[in-house]
């Protein structure tokens, strides 16, 4: 069946730590691969997204992930979280040419001041 | 701004009171989807309208039924609310040329509580 799983459910972290948020996905097939984020108050947007070529992508806010094929992983990273990270971040996959998104439950991240 | 917006944010239903939810876009997207997602749970999704074009996912529950008039407006249409329907709902939409896997625009939600 296909799956996202994220590693962790909640992360504290202090300002300026580094960042690595795992996402592992089972699907076969062509894949695209999301980053969306809730911020406290505000509903899910785009992060960040993959759907070909450089397996290194960057997003909005100096976040940026990398698609490994062979780990079917697609892990979130930032060198240097800010308090204003704070916030649920979710991976999701859709298939290729499909419709059907599946998402992650989720990792709350807190960065303390 | 364009923007998704669903109303209400909050609906507290009785156990087996019909309820409806909307959503509205300004995006002029084609694609609408409604997710469904439980307490601390991933966003399931129950439905999408590729322009007319009705998609039930295959695990959805009868009780869900969706309408979506035009363009821009779409309806979550829960005919016999559980108490297990408590959930967020949310709307999202994309715009597709071909195929799928676009990015999607999400609404805030809306907070249902069935008692």
């Amino acid at each position: 069946a296909q799956s996202v799983s994220q590693h962790n459910h909640h992360v504290i972290l202090s300002e300026a730590a580094s960042l690595e948020l795992g996402c592992n996905y089972s699907y076969g097939g062509t894949v695209n691969l999301f980053w969306y984020v809730q911020y406290p108050g505000q509903h899910l947007q785009l992060l960040l997204k993959y759907f070909s070529g450089d397996p290194l992508v960057k997003g909005i806010k100096g976040f940026e992930a990398e698609f490994i094929k062979s780990k079917f992983s697609f892990n979130l990273r930032k060198p240097s979280v800010q308090w204003s990270d704070t916030a649920e971040y979710f991976c999701a996959v859709t298939g290729g040419g499909g419709f059907k998104t599946i998402f992650g439950a989720g990792t709350r991240l807190f960065v303390k001041a | 701004d364009a923007m998704v917006i669903q109303n209400p944010r909050y609906q507290v239903t009785q156990f087996g009171k019909p309820v409806t939810l909307s959503c509205s876009q300004t995006l002029n997207h084609n694609v609408m989807y409604w997710y469904q997602q439980k307490s601390s749970q991933a966003p399931k999704l129950l439905f999408h309208y590729y322009d007319k074009d009705f998609n039930n996912e295959a695990d959805t529950p009868d009780n869900f039924q969706s309408r979506r008039p035009n363009t821009s407006f779409c309806f979550l249409d829960i005919r016999s609310p559980g108490l297990g329907d408590t959930a967020m709902y949310l709307c999202a939409t994309s715009s597709q040329t071909s195929g799928g896997g676009e990015t999607q625009y999400f609404g805030p939600g809306t907070r249902l509580l069935v008692l």
